[in-house]
Order: structure tokens, then sequence, then C-alpha cells
């Protein structure tokens, strides 16, 4: 069975980084591409981004958030990064994991990790 | 960037009941369509994929169908369990969700 679980602190300060990660078990993390989604308190959700485990794959950003987003993938320990920079209460959200299906529709979420941006 | 646009925003429905939910792109994404429920502090999970394919695990009373600007999915018979937050979301050019339909007890 696949699961994922995010980590990663709850607070961060404006304009700093919010760092994340997403440990993966029930699935070879070579086989697929993973993504990051988020959701505001009370809003929709947004999407983030999604990479593969190597430069062979697509990594592809939302365009909004392209300049302060970074993600990466740890093979050797199953698990995927996401780093936020230069952080605004804006950014204050619900942030989702995912692994994604055969096309590039989301069919396995992490439980979530509230992140929130106050001094 | 393809917009997306669900209608309504809130469907106040009774159990039993058949009822349908729209998504509407800006452009067209073939059949690169995908359906989510979230249940009230919950996760999202993923109900349909390809506008039309059923993900595993999910019951028959939900379908989906469309394609290039047009979906719907439609729960035949609205069970107590179906009240939740749907969501529409393209994946043709990188991803975009819509702002979801709220579905309420009448």
């Amino acid at each position: 069975q696949v699961q994922l679980q995010e980590s990663g602190p709850g607070l961060v300060k404006p304009s700093e980084t919010l760092s994340l990660t997403c440990i993966v078990s029930g699935a070879s993390i070579t086989s697929y591409y993973w993504g990051w989604i988020r959701q505001p308190p009370g809003k929709g959700l947004e999407w983030i981004g999604y990479m593969y485990h190597s430069a062979s794959g697509n990594t592809k950003y939302n365009p909004s958030l392209k300049s302060r987003v970074t993600m990466s993938v740890d093979t050797s320990k199953s698990q995927f990064s996401l780093k936020v920079n230069s952080v605004t209460a804006a950014d204050t959200a619900v942030y989702y994991c995912a692994k994604l299906g055969t096309n590039y529709y989301f069919d396995y979420w992490g439980q979530g990790a509230l992140v929130t941006v106050s001094s | 960037e393809i917009a997306m646009t669900q209608s309504p925003a809130t469907l106040s429905v009774s159990p039993g009941e058949r009822v349908t939910l729209s998504c509407r792109a800006s452009q067209s994404v073939i059949s690169n369509l995908a359906w989510y429920q979230q249940k009230s502090g919950q996760t999202p999970r993923l109900l349909i994929y390809g506008a039309s394919t059923r993900a595993t695990g999910i019951p028959a009373r939900f379908s989906g169908s469309g394609s290039g600007t047009e979906f719907t999915l439609t729960i035949s018979s609205l069970q107590s369990e179906d009240f939740a937050i749907y969501y529409c979301q393209q994946y043709k050019t990188g991803v975009n969700f819509g702002q979801g339909t709220r579905l309420e007890i009448k």
C-alpha cells in the first residue's frame, strides 16, 4: 500500500525558506513522478510542482511559484523535498505531497502538513 | 495557463438524488481531466482520471464524462458519505484545479 508522510517545521518566519520532506513507502521512488499541492485555510487546491527522480523526466513548477520553488528527490532515502523561499503570509497553507499516476494526476496523497508563516 | 471553472459553487441535494457537477476548461484539455473528493478535514481522494476512468476502489455510482472543454461528474444516487467538496483538475498543460463544488445536505 502506497503511503506518503510529510514532515517539516510548522512555523516559518516571513522572508525565510519553507522546507518540507515527504517519505514514501509502498512504491519505488524511481518509478513514478512525485508532486506537491497546497491548500490555504478554507480555500481550494493549488498545484506547486511535480518531478521525476532523474533528469530523464520532466520537472514542472506552477509558473506563479516557479521563481521561489525547488523540488528534489533523494532515492537513497525514498523521499522527496520541497523548498519555497522568501515566504510571506500568503504561503500559509496545508502542504500535501502526492504520487502521480499514469499521467499527471495525483493518485496517492499524504495527510498534509500545515505550515504557518508568521513572525 | 488553462483556467478551470466549476459550477455551481454549492449544491444542496438530498440523499438518494442524482447529481451532476460541471467543470469547464478555458481551452481544450482533450481527456486530461481528473476529479477529486475532499471531505471536511481530510485529504483529497482521486475519483476519476482520463475524464471517465474510475480510480481504484471508487464506487460505480461515480461516473465522469466529457472531453475538450466540458466535463461532468455524476453521482447516480447520493449517499450520506458523498457530501464533500469536489474538485476537477486538468493535466494537459501543467496542472490547474477548479475552485471546487460543495455538495451539502438539503
